[in-house]
């Protein structure tokens, strides 16, 4: 089974500062997604930004950055001249190449500090 | 438009009560996956309905089932309530084909069990 690990449960940075989000996965599959989602006190599920595992150039979208590792099976989140409104709890999920099933991390709570 | 809608937002049952929970999925969406996020965790697979048929299942008891009717709108359904079933039950829609769409998630159901 596919298994998703974050393992920094809590994270603050001040503002307009960069900060990593780590993430690991397992998984035996060779053809999958991996996203990261952004979750804040309102409860909606965001997508912040996705990988294809094929792809071997690291998925970016605007201040957000990825680093895909596959061989470490490591997908960490980059967030550059972070705000205010980035406070939130962040997940990192994994997708099976066309399975629907999304296998969801613990969670990482950023605290962005002005 | 619209985005995946769902309700209703709050809602507080009893153990052994049975709960019916709503998700209308964003327009031309066919393919609805439900969650659940116990307070603290990352989201679980419940199920996953395309077409109005049921294509994957979670590791969740004969107690959780649910339906897609025609226009695509979803119901999960809850009997013999527990006390662990207490959490935020998310709906995401789906919709381009192929493996590298998007999933997108509705505000969430808070559901209490006492």
């Amino acid at each position: 089974a596919q298994t998703v690990t974050q393992s920094q449960p809590e994270m603050s940075v001040q503002e307009a500062e960069t900060v990593t989000l780590s993430c690991t996965y397992d998984t035996s599959e060779s053809n999958y997604y991996l996203f990261w989602y952004k979750q804040p006190p309102s409860r909606q599920m965001i997508l912040v930004i996705r990988q294809e595992a094929y792809k071997q150039q690291n998925a970016t979208e605007n201040r957000f950055s990825v680093n895909f590792q596959k061989a470490a099976k490591s997908f960490s989140l980059k967030i550059s001249d972070s705000q205010l409104g980035d406070t939130a709890m962040y997940f990192c999920a994994f997708r099976m190449g066309r399975a629907q099933k999304l296998v969801f991390g613990q969670g990482t709570r950023l605290t962005i500090n002005p | 438009d619209a985005g995946v809608t769902q309700s209703p937002t709050h809602l507080i049952k009893t153990r052994g009560q049975h709960v019916t929970l709503r998700c209308s999925p964003i327009s031309g969406h066919k393919s609805v996956s439900w969650y659940q996020q116990v307070l603290g965790q990352g989201p679980q697979f419940i199920f996953q309905y395309y077409e109005k048929e049921e294509r994957g299942r979670g590791n969740f008891p004969d107690r959780f089932s649910a339906r897609q009717f025609p226009n695509y709108s979803s119901e999960l359904n809850v009997n013999a309530l527990l006390l662990g079933d207490s959490a935020l039950y998310l709906c995401a829609s789906r919709g381009l084909a192929g493996p590298t769409d998007t999933q997108y998630f509705g505000p969430g159901t808070r559901l209490t069990v006492l």
